[in-house]
């Protein structure tokens, strides 16, 4: 069963715009990590947060926002006043705890954004 | 510069060819890992080595080997290379304890099998 669900394979926003970006994930775990990474057009993987599961505070840096809900288990990303450097593919992961004494974070398909100007 | 670096870039191969993929790390961390990522799939896990002298099988190892060859390298190998091997590989590393605080990921080989 898949552990982490991006639902939205691509959105399409014009700059400015607010735009969320969904993550739901699976685990019976009770202690567990969420990520997100960036992936833009140049190719490289960028670290963005890191949310632990007794931590349901959001977060906010700047205009990236993220709502972490154990109720629902989904852990969202939100980008405020979107920009046309924003576009690209983002990506949920999720760490269980560890197997063999190793966090192996599995990733969603990842969602492409799409900001125009 | 500090970080985790990835060759080649590019590579095109003939099916049945082999090539060794290189990754190398200097931050001190203990463990590494290969992913592959392919359109529409996300990062799927081939391997990884949580300490220097242990590897593991991931989600899609199947075509791959791996060698921990010290501390800094991990090296991903194919044998004979298939055209399904088509796709652009990515190597990170973590410290152990610290994977919960994000990967640092290679910049990527794109492969392709013709």
């Amino acid at each position: 069963a898949q552990k982490v669900t991006q639902a939205q394979t691509e959105i399409s926003v014009v700059e400015k715009e607010d735009v969320t970006l969904d993550c739901v994930y699976e685990t019976r775990d009770t202690t567990y990590y969420l990520f997100w990474y960036k992936q833009p057009p140049s190719g490289e993987l960028v670290f963005l947060i890191r949310r632990n599961s007794f931590d349901e505070q959001n977060e906010i840096s700047g205009r990236y926002s993220w709502n972490f809900q154990k109720s629902t288990s989904s852990f969202n990303f939100t980008i405020t006043a979107s920009q046309v450097v924003d576009s690209a593919v983002y990506f949920c992961a999720l760490s269980e705890a560890p197997s063999g004494g190793s966090y192996i974070p599995t990733f969603g398909r990842g969602t492409s954004l799409i900001v125009h100007p | 510069n500090a970080g985790v670096t990835q060759t080649p870039k590019f590579q095109v191969l003939k099916t049945g060819q082999s090539m060794t993929l290189q990754c190398a790390q200097d931050m001190n961390h203990n463990s590494m890992y290969w992913y592959r990522q392919d359109p529409g799939m996300g990062l799927r896990l081939i391997y990884y080595s949580a300490s220097e002298g242990t590897t593991d099988k991931g989600e899609v190892p199947n075509g791959y080997n791996v060698s921990r060859l010290n501390k800094r390298e991990f090296s991903l190998r194919l044998e004979s290379a298939a055209p399904s091997q088509t796709s652009v590989y990515f190597c990170a590393s973590s410290t152990r304890g610290q994977a919960i605080y994000g990967y640092t990921f290679g910049s990527g080989t794109r492969l392709t099998v013709v």
